[in-house]
């Protein structure tokens, strides 16, 4: 069965760096999303992506995050200079339709931690 | 302001017996509303969805029941069985036509043999 996958699954990093988390959504999906999960709290939408461009994007999502999908099968977040905030849990999501009531898949998270 | 809202942080059940996971909503400007499991270390899992135009939809043991005017829908499971034992989360996609998911906090359902 097709699955969204997402590396690393662990990132350790010092505040104000860059990283970068990837993923690879399943190959036939449109629509592609990032939530990040801090812990102990909700999962909060970040922002979706569709034909190469941003549909929406959260308050959250703000100049320090970007998104790309720089060869027509990943999809990578961004985070130009983390914040001691940023750590949580960055799922990838990926949907077929037109995001209305389609169903998204989830890839299995990166745990970023920012010392 | 659009929220959704699991009261009950955690729920415990015998096997065999039926689990019901409730969610509230405060806005009506929701399209769909979707179920989703985790299990640690893993990602969200569709489990079943509904529409707003709907009252029901049901999928082998897991049936969900939308009440709009009391802005309130379930996840009833039937029977519980001890891999049911997850994080379940109430998420509903907003009119925006882009697909968010706004979720709930989250119910740990625990099912014991």
């Amino acid at each position: 069965e097709p699955e969204v996958t997402q590396t690393p699954s662990h990132q350790v990093t010092q505040m104000g760096q860059e990283v970068i988390l990837r993923c690879v959504p399943i190959s036939n999906h449109l629509y592609f999303y990032w939530y990040r999960q801090i812990l102990g709290q909700k999962v909060e939408f970040l922002v979706s992506f569709y034909n190469n461009e941003i549909s929406e994007k959260s308050e959250i999502f703000d100049d320090q995050f970007s998104v790309e999908r720089p060869d027509g099968s990943n999809f990578t977040l961004k985070i130009r200079s983390t914040k001691l905030e940023d750590s949580a849990m960055y799922f990838c999501a990926s949907g077929g339709g037109s995001g209305r009531g389609e169903t998204q898949y989830f890839g299995p998270g990166t745990r970023l931690l920012v010392l | 302001d659009q929220q959704v809202k699991q009261n009950s942080p955690s729920l415990s059940v015998q096997e065999g017996r039926i689990s019901i996971l409730n969610c509230d909503y405060t806005n009506s400007m929701f399209d769909y509303f979707l179920w989703y499991k985790k299990y640690p270390a893993e990602g969200p899992t569709f489990l079943i969805s509904i529409s707003s135009i709907k009252d029901k939809n049901e999928d082998g043991r897991f049936t969900v029941f939308l009440n709009k005017s009391a802005k309130h829908l379930s996840l009833h499971i039937v029977p519980s069985q001890p891999g049911d034992s997850a994080v379940y989360f109430c998420a509903a996609i907003p009119l925006s036509n882009t697909g968010k998911l706004i979720f709930g906090q989250g119910t740990t359902l625990q099912v014991k043999p």
